[in-house]
């Protein structure tokens, strides 16, 4: 079953814009991960976030983890064109190493 | 470095035929497995899991199995396919050990006609 849902569904930006999408979750996670998916392509691993941080950076990625709401937020810097992609979260609890992931959220990135 | 490959990339099949698709890892040992499927526009539903060699679990009931005949080889397979099986199929894998990423294949695109 879904835990986490992507919001927006959907975001259009312009090249050089900063992108930001929202991630809910409703039980408790031991990490928090986001994903890229470019158009029929796997999933690739983006960053990981623990239950005890708050804010992560990775280049041009920010993330934010907010367990008292159980929400999470992917902030893109600088947006390019190679940016365009479905950006999901995917929660896991501990020891359990299965993941389970929301909807997405689709980015397109305008020239 | 680690590799995983999906094959075949694409599979067009008629409604009761059977299925196999293959996912295979290079480059690490003992990995954790995992076969996933994508519908159009949608999120990944987990299919089958396996931590070993001949160890499934399944997460959803439906008209598909799995097994893991080899450390790196993971199967799944279905006697007839329905309608309702067509989607992107993504295998993957992670190292477990206190490490939760996970790294995908490029995908098997299905569709049952």
């Amino acid at each position: 079953s879904q835990q986490g849902e992507e919001d927006p569904q959907a975001l259009s930006i312009q090249e050089g814009e900063n992108a930001t999408m929202n991630c809910s979750y409703k039980t408790s996670i031991n990490n928090l991960q986001w994903y890229r998916q470019n158009s029929g392509r796997g999933l690739v691993h983006l960053i990981l976030i623990r239950s005890n941080e708050r804010e992560k950076h990775s280049g041009r990625l920010r993330v934010t983890l907010d367990t008292s709401k159980k929400s999470s937020s992917l902030l893109i810097t600088a947006s390019r064109a190679a940016d365009t992609a479905s950006y999901f979260c995917a929660t896991d609890s501990r020891g359990d190493y299965k993941l389970s992931f929301g909807a997405g959220t689709t980015v397109t990135v305008r020239a | 470095s680690q590799t995983i490959h999906q094959w075949p990339a694409t599979l067009v099949q008629p409604v009761g035929s059977p299925l196999s698709l293959e996912c295979t890892v290079e480059g690490t040992s003992n990995p954790n497995l995992y076969w996933y499927r994508q519908a159009a526009g949608r999120g990944l539903q987990l299919l089958f899991y396996s931590v070993g060699i001949g160890q499934i679990s399944s997460e959803v009931p439906q008209n598909l199995s799995a097994s893991r005949p080899q450390d790196r080889q993971f199967i799944l397979s279905s006697k007839k396919l329905l309608l309702s099986d067509s989607g992107f199929y993504l295998c993957a894998w992670s190292t477990g050990e206190g490490s939760y990423e996970q790294y995908f294949g490029p995908g098997t695109r299905l569709t049952v006609t």
